[in-house]
């Protein structure tokens, strides 16, 4: 299993534009969330998805969407970039039938927006 | 959820025990107690979990008190591979419900750096 993969590994963009982080999972996990982490801080929750089509904001949603068409793929929408949104970005997944939180996050996407 | 307290840093010498404190003082009955650690630059990485009782696995040990007020994650022969943020977190146990999933809140975490 490839586990959790995320693209692109760095980006850069101009305030106002768009873009699509990517996130997939090749071990059939039913949750999956994207969180931000600013430098020197704790992560913060954007979006979670508790399974295909269904979705939910987070901590932080405002600036980002999200969608949930296949079980594998779970991408984070940046609608009009802001400097405010430079962080690095981790998607995780969950296993289903287990009453914990285990995640497994993927390596992170670093964003930078000028 | 409980909030956690733990030290903003420690060090290890290379080889030893690493000890890492956090206190959880308002932790619920149904909570359980989490660590993760984010390695410099990575994503974090689950390490164990417990509810009242200790817990043992190939990475840590969990050490929760009696009164569940306080636990203690031990990585009993510490390398510099350890060197990272751990993040004591604990969470009420999982619910099959949209309004109850996704709110595991990382808190500051401890720097713990393993020196040789």
């Amino acid at each position: 299993n490839a586990g959790v993969t995320q693209t692109p590994k760095f980006q850069v963009l101009k305030t106002g534009q768009s873009m699509t982080l990517q996130c997939a999972q090749d071990m059939n996990h039913e949750y999956m969330s994207w969180y931000r982490q600013d430098p020197g801080m704790g992560l913060r929750l954007i979006h979670y998805s508790v399974g295909a089509g269904i979705t939910d904001q987070g901590e932080v949603p405002n600036g980002y969407n999200v969608s949930r068409s296949t079980t594998e793929d779970f991408p984070l929408r940046l609608l009009s970039a802001a400097p405010s949104q430079t962080s690095v970005y981790f998607c995780a997944s969950t296993p289903p039938g287990t009453d914990s939180y285990e995640q497994y996050f993927g390596p992170g996407t670093r964003l930078t927006v000028t | 959820d409980a909030k956690t307290t733990q030290p903003p840093s420690m060090d290890c010498a290379e080889g030893r025990a690493a000890n890492l404190p956090c206190n959880h003082s308002t932790i619920s009955g149904n909570e359980y107690v989490y660590w993760y650690r984010q390695i410099h630059s990575q994503g974090p990485q689950y390490i164990i979990h417990g509810l009242k009782n200790n817990e043992t696995n190939e990475m840590a040990s969990l050490i929760i008190t009696e009164d569940r007020k306080s636990s203690t994650l031990i990585l009993p022969h510490a390398t510099l591979r350890d060197t990272a943020v751990y993040y004591c977190i604990v969470r009420v146990v999982r619910v099959v419900t949209t309004d109850s999933w996704g709110k595991l809140q990382f808190g500051a975490g401890t720097q713990v750096v393993v020196t040789p």
